[in-house]
C-alpha cells in the first residue's frame, strides 16, 4: 500500500528566504507525482506534476524534482513571499488514477 | 470556465438525517473523484467515475455512504444515516483523461451532531 509522508508537518521562514518542503513515498511504481496549494477553507490548487519519466518541473519561482527509485520529491520555494503561506500537499498517482497524499506542510512566511 | 463547483458549501445535520453532497466538474472532464478530509487522516480518496462509469470505490467508508453520476456534468455523494464521525470536508475534483491534474472544487464542510 502507497504511503506518502511529508517532513516538516509545520515550517515558519521570513520573507525573501529560500526553502524546501520535502515528500516521501514507499512505492516507487508510479505513474506521476503532483504538488498541490491548500488556503485556510479552501480547495486545493495543483501547483506542478511530474510525470515519472520526468526529474523537475519549474514553474515561476517553484521548482519540483522527483526521484522516483529513492521514492523523494522536493518543492524548492525561492525568495518566499508572506503570500506563499497555506499548507502544500503532496500526492502520487499509481497505475489506477488515484491520488495518494501526503498530510502536507503548513508554510508560514513571515513579513 | 467556472471550475468545479459544489454544493452546499456548509452543511449542519443531526445523527441519523441523510446527506446529500452535489458536484458539477469543468466541462470536457471526463473523470470525477470524490475525496474526504479529515484532521486524522488527511486526504483520502472515496471515489472514482470515468466517463460516468464508478471505476473503483474501495475507499466509501461503509454501505452508509453512496455515490452516483447520472452525467458528465453532475454527481452525488449521500450519506445515509450520518454519524458524528461523518464530520469532514468532501471534495470533489476532475480531470480531462487519465493521470493528468486534478482540478479541486472548494469542498463542503459537514457537521454532524
Amino acid at each position: 500500500k502507497q504511503e506518502v509522508t511529508q517532513i516538516p508537518a509545520a515550517l515558519s521562514v521570513p520573507e525573501g528566504e529560500n526553502l524546501v518542503l520535502n515528500c516521501s513515498f514507499t512505492d516507487s511504481a508510479i505513474y506521476n507525482l503532483q504538488w498541490f496549494r491548500q488556503d485556510p477553507g479552501k480547495g486545493l490548487t495543483s501547483l506542478l506534476l511530474i510525470q515519472s519519466s520526468q526529474r523537475e518541473q519549474t514553474s515561476g519561482r517553484l521548482n519540483a524534482s522527483l526521484d522516483k527509485s529513492s521514492g523523494r520529491s522536493t518543492l524548492y520555494i525561492a525568495a518566499s513571499q508572506p503570500g506563499d503561506s497555506a499548507t502544500y500537499l503532496c500526492a502520487v498517482e499509481g497505475g489506477s488514477e488515484k491520488l495518494v497524499f501526503g498530510k502536507g506542510t503548513k508554510l508560514t512566511v513571515n513579513p | 470556465d467556472a471550475g468545479v463547483i459544489q454544493s452546499p458549501r456548509h452543511e449542519v445535520t443531526e445523527m441519523g438525517q441523510e446527506v446529500t453532497l452535489r458536484c458539477k466538474p469543468i466541462s470536457g472532464h471526463n473523470s470525477l473523484f470524490w475525496y474526504r478530509q479529515t484532521m486524522m487522516r488527511g486526504l483520502e480518496l472515496l471515489i472514482y467515475f470515468n466517463n460516468n462509469v464508478p471505476i473503483d470505490d474501495s475507499g466509501m467508508p461503509e454501505d452508509r455512504f453512496s455515490a452516483k453520476m447520472p452525467n458528465a456534468s453532475f454527481s452525488t455523494l449521500k450519506i445515509q444515516p450520518s454519524e458524528p464521525r461523518d464530520s469532514a470536508v468532501y471534495f470533489c475534483a476532475s480531470s480531462f483523461g487519465n493521470f493528468e491534474t486534478q482540478y479541486f472544487g472548494p469542498g463542503t464542510r459537514l457537521l454532524v451532531l
